[in-house]
């Protein structure tokens, strides 16, 4: 079983509000990832948990909070988001960050707009 | 900026050819390369990776790394009209935790 899943499928938010995105495995995987993909590009990576520690913050604007409350849960927290951060928000997973066993796999994303 | 580099396509290939996918890499420090198959509106799907230098074989699918020439490459054996995707070659940087990918070839496999 290689499921990542993410909640919700979709979000509409306005600039204004505070909503979280949130991701779950049941793998035993202990490294986990946001990344954002825009249109027609690939994904860029924003966050890197390690065991539960932020281990990458890719220069991210502070209106994107991660928390890795437990090794199976991811979330990201979202305020005062501007249009141009209309994405879809990939969660990703893998057993280690290094070595041969850091395969990542991927959740079904969401689709967030901010109007 | 340490880069990964694919041809941006699109690529044709009618259907049972063979389709050849191709990714160039600037770290020499790099240690593990995957593929993802990503269809329009959907999330990356893990297909392939590969970690030594040589062939990998999955299916109708081989890999192919050669990390002397900082090259790896995907071959789609009877290629399928489902095959039609965009395929994202991916690696993981050497001494790094980053995941960084190539822009993505856009393939069309054609009845």
């Amino acid at each position: 079983d290689t499921e990542v899943t993410q909640t919700p499928k979709h979000l509409v938010m306005g600039m204004t509000n505070k909503k979280s995105l949130k991701c779950e495995q049941h793998m035993g995987h202990r490294a986990m990832y946001w990344y954002k993909q825009k249109a027609k590009k690939p994904p860029e990576l924003m966050f890197v948990y390690s065991y539960e520690k932020l281990s990458i913050n890719e220069s991210v604007p502070s209106r994107f909070s991660p928390e890795c409350p437990n090794s199976s849960l991811l979330n990201l927290h979202l305020h005062a988001l501007q249009p141009e951060d209309s994405a879809l928000y990939l969660c990703a997973s893998s057993h280690t960050l290094t070595g041969t066993n850091t395969e990542a796999f991927f959740g079904q994303g969401t689709r967030l707009t901010v109007v | 900026q340490k880069e990964v580099e694919q041809n941006s396509g699109p690529l044709s290939v009618p259907e049972g050819a063979i389709a050849s996918l191709n990714c160039t890499y600037s770290d020499r420090g790099s240690q593990s390369f995957f593929w993802y198959r990503q269809y329009s509106g959907k999330s990356p799907e893990l297909i392939m990776f590969i970690y030594s230098n040589g062939d990998k074989e999955d299916g109708r699918f081989t890999a192919q790394l050669n990390k002397a020439s900082q090259y790896v490459s995907l071959l789609i054996r009877d290629s399928q009209p489902s095959d039609s995707a965009t395929y994202l070659c991916a690696v993981k940087q050497g001494g790094s935790e980053k995941l960084v990918f190539g822009k993505g070839t856009k393939l069309t496999v054609n009845p």
